[in-house]
């Protein structure tokens, strides 16, 4: 089946440092979105992005839809300790399925 | 009020043994999930029903079996579990089959075979 390949996988970070995460894919993907998962708990939605080329924010986040629409980053600004946890990307292509990137696992010295 | 709640959250039970787990939306959304968490935490669909109507069947083992009494629920059957069953399972729902639709997640259920 369809990959995204996420990368990094792990990333350990000073508090208030700025954090940037990516997502690739050999396929074309309609849409792409952010979730973030705290241990314990489902994942949560972050961003949702529709368009190639879209740049959205929401907060300190900010997440593009790559132009090829083989990709997508997103970026986290001044990281502060509740921003630990494990992030996805996840795409869509055609049915309703989402494929899912390996997740990048976010760690904060403080 | 949570907005999909999965019932039980952890599980723990004997190789052969037969097991549900349970799955309520008060979103109103029509559509709903089942996903798979493996230890290394990667996610996969497993199940998708809309308004009641199997629309994704992945590459599953058929001793898993979905249900959906409602549009608001979608259980999960497990029969003969193997150790190998072993993950944290995943609800969730999106208003409906459109594309792109954001989906939102239970909180999972932990589910551990001996």
């Amino acid at each position: 089946g369809q990959q995204l390949n996420q990368s990094p996988q792990s990333m350990f970070i000073q508090e208030g440092e700025d954090v940037s995460m990516n997502c690739t894919s050999s396929s074309i993907f309609n849409t792409w979105l952010w979730y973030k998962q705290d241990p314990g708990e489902g994942p949560v939605l972050l961003i949702a992005l529709y368009k190639a080329g879209e740049l959205t924010s929401n907060g300190r986040l900010t997440a593009q839809f790559g132009i090829t629409r083989k990709d997508s980053f997103l970026n986290i600004s001044a990281s502060i300790p509740s921003d630990v946890g494990i992030y996805f990307c996840a795409g869509n292509q055609g049915a309703q399925k989402l494929v899912f990137g390996q997740g990048t696992r976010l760690t904060i010295n403080p | 009020d949570t907005a999909v709640s999965q019932t039980p959250k952890y599980l723990v039970t004997q190789m052969g043994n037969d097991k549900s787990i349970k799955c309520e939306q008060n979103l109103g959304h029509d559509t709903m999930y089942w996903y798979k968490q493996d230890s290394k935490k990667f996610l996969k669909i497993m199940f998708s029903y809309n308004n009641k109507e199997l629309i994704i069947n992945e590459t599953v083992p058929n001793r898993f079996s979905p249900k959906s009494p409602d549009k608001a629920h979608l259980n999960l059957h497990i029969n003969s579990l193997e150790l190998g069953d072993s993950a944290v399972y995943f609800c969730a729902s999106s208003q409906d089959q459109g594309l792109g639709q954001p989906q939102h997640f239970g909180d999972g259920t932990r589910l551990s075979i001996l």
